[in-house]
């Protein structure tokens, strides 16, 4: 069974671009979750989606905004980006995504950096 | 709030020592415990879990207990590798739907 697959892997834009960055669920994963990996804040929650309903939010400001798809597929938005956006940005897939115990399997990521 | 802290990095070993990386959370009740494995330019991937208190999680030759008593689950692994050269994250659910809370994570640098 394929794993979490992102796409692009890099992505060079400068300040005040838009971004959209792309996930795929393991095949009959609904729950998709996204996070920010940077050195100075380490892995930060960013939000979850199931059945293409947003359930679950981080703290972030409204520039990030995602959605789901019917086939579960994710996309994650950054609007009027900041230099400060430069992370790795990782997309989690779950089978049901319970509140506690579901195991969540990660894709490789999407480096970002903001010029 | 739920919190978790790992033991700083690095943490530098010749190859076949003996490995601790210490983790101690804090969380409402008993929620699952997780370890994940970063390698170099890679996204994350799940080493083992433990669903409930005593429960051992063990992939690979790593092993971690769930210790409820002491809110711990160090990982340990008796005999490294140059290839487990990576960063370490423990981890465990909580503020809802699949939102996990990382510790900051310890770097392991195996050398032959």
């Amino acid at each position: 069974k394929a794993g979490v697959t992102q796409t692009p892997r890099y992505l060079i834009k400068t300040r005040g671009q838009q971004v959209t960055l792309s996930c795929s669920p393991i095949s009959g994963h609904r729950s998709v979750s996204w996070y920010q990996q940077t050195p100075g804040q380490g892995l930060q929650f960013l939000f979850e989606y199931f059945s293409e309903t947003q359930r679950n939010k981080g703290n972030f400001p409204g520039r990030f905004s995602g959605r789901q798809f019917s086939n579960s597929r994710s996309e994650m938005n950054v609007s009027t980006l900041e230099l400060g956006d430069s992370a790795l940005y990782l997309c989690a897939s779950s089978i049901a995504g319970s509140q506690g115990a579901d195991t969540q399997y990660f894709g490789p990521g999407t480096r970002l950096t903001v010029l | 709030g739920d919190s978790v802290t790992q033991m700083e990095g690095p943490v530098t070993l010749s190859e076949e020592a003996f490995l601790t990386i210490n983790c101690t959370y804090t969380a409402t009740g008993y929620p699952s415990l997780f370890w994940y494995v970063q390698y170099p330019g890679e996204g994350l991937q799940l080493l083992l879990k433990a669903t409930k208190a005593d429960d051992k999680g063990s992939n690979k030759g790593f092993e971690a207990t769930y210790r409820k008593e002491t809110t711990s689950f160090h990982l340990e692994k008796g005999s490294v590798q140059v290839s487990d050269s990576a960063v370490y994250f423990c981890a465990l659910p909580a503020g809802g739907y699949n939102k996990l809370i990382f510790g900051a994570g310890t770097r392991l640098a195996v050398h032959p």
